[in-house]
């Protein structure tokens, strides 16, 4: 167990709805990230947050939007959802910003029907 | 941008070595790590390697090379519980993501442990 708290575990969905997905982070760390880990891409990141901040983007979709708040959970919002964001979605958190070893919590998997 | 390559499967023994390798490249590198993952759970860290050698951490060590753009894990005494994809994941230099730290994933290697 990494700490690092994530729910719900298992979202079922429609196609052109929106869902919100919920981490916390390990206690103490600042930072939080979001990735998406489907069967034909791999993990691939997201978007991280320091402090409520955000600082650093990867490919994220312009239809999903994140933020950090201030008692440091991060939630990622996806909308107008397409079939291909089925997908495991991970958040991951560190202490600080730049330079630490990244804790993945267990993941929501998320199915667009 | 980065471009990670692994194998994407492997088969070894019970009680053996198996070594997996990591070629990447990328346009500006600060560090390279190492994740355990079994199918639909989280990500597990196993280790870090930011200069060249050897890091050693138990039954797993892992290598770096910077000017090659190479790395490899080895894992000893093989247990069927390390059947798992293990994911190699490079941190770009902070400079180009503005102080993040962004890592760029493989695509795994699928390691099978038999009997």
């Amino acid at each position: 167990d990494s700490g690092v708290t994530q729910t719900p575990k298992h979202l079922i969905t429609a196609t052109g709805q929106r869902v919100t997905l919920r981490c916390s982070p390990r206690s103490g760390d600042l930072s939080v990230y979001w990735y998406q880990q489907s069967l034909d891409q791999g993990l691939q990141f997201l978007i991280q947050y320091y402090n409520g901040e955000e600082r650093a983007k990867g490919n994220i979709l312009e239809r999903f939007s994140a933020q950090q708040f201030p008692d440091l959970h991060s939630e990622l919002n996806l909308s107008s959802l397409e079939l291909g964001d089925s997908a495991l979605y991970f958040c991951a958190s560190s202490v600080a910003s730049a330079q630490e070893t990244q804790y993945f919590g267990p993941g929501t998997r998320l199915l667009v029907l | 941008g980065q471009n990670i390559d692994q194998p994407t499967e492997m088969t070894a023994t019970e009680g053996a070595i198996v070594q997996i390798n990591c070629t990447y490249q990328t346009s500006g590198f600060n560090g390279l790590f190492w994740y355990q993952q079994h199918a639909g759970e989280a990500p597990t860290f196993l280790s870090y390697n930011v200069l060249d050698g050897l890091e050693e951490k138990g039954r797993f060590s892992s290598f770096l090379s910077r000017s090659k753009g190479y790395s490899y894990l080895l894992l000893k005494e093989l247990q069927m519980k390390d059947s798992a994809s293990y994911l190699c994941a490079v941190r770009e230099n902070v400079v180009l993501t503005g102080g993040g730290n962004k890592l760029t994933f493989g695509t795994g290697t699928q390691l099978k442990v038999e009997l």
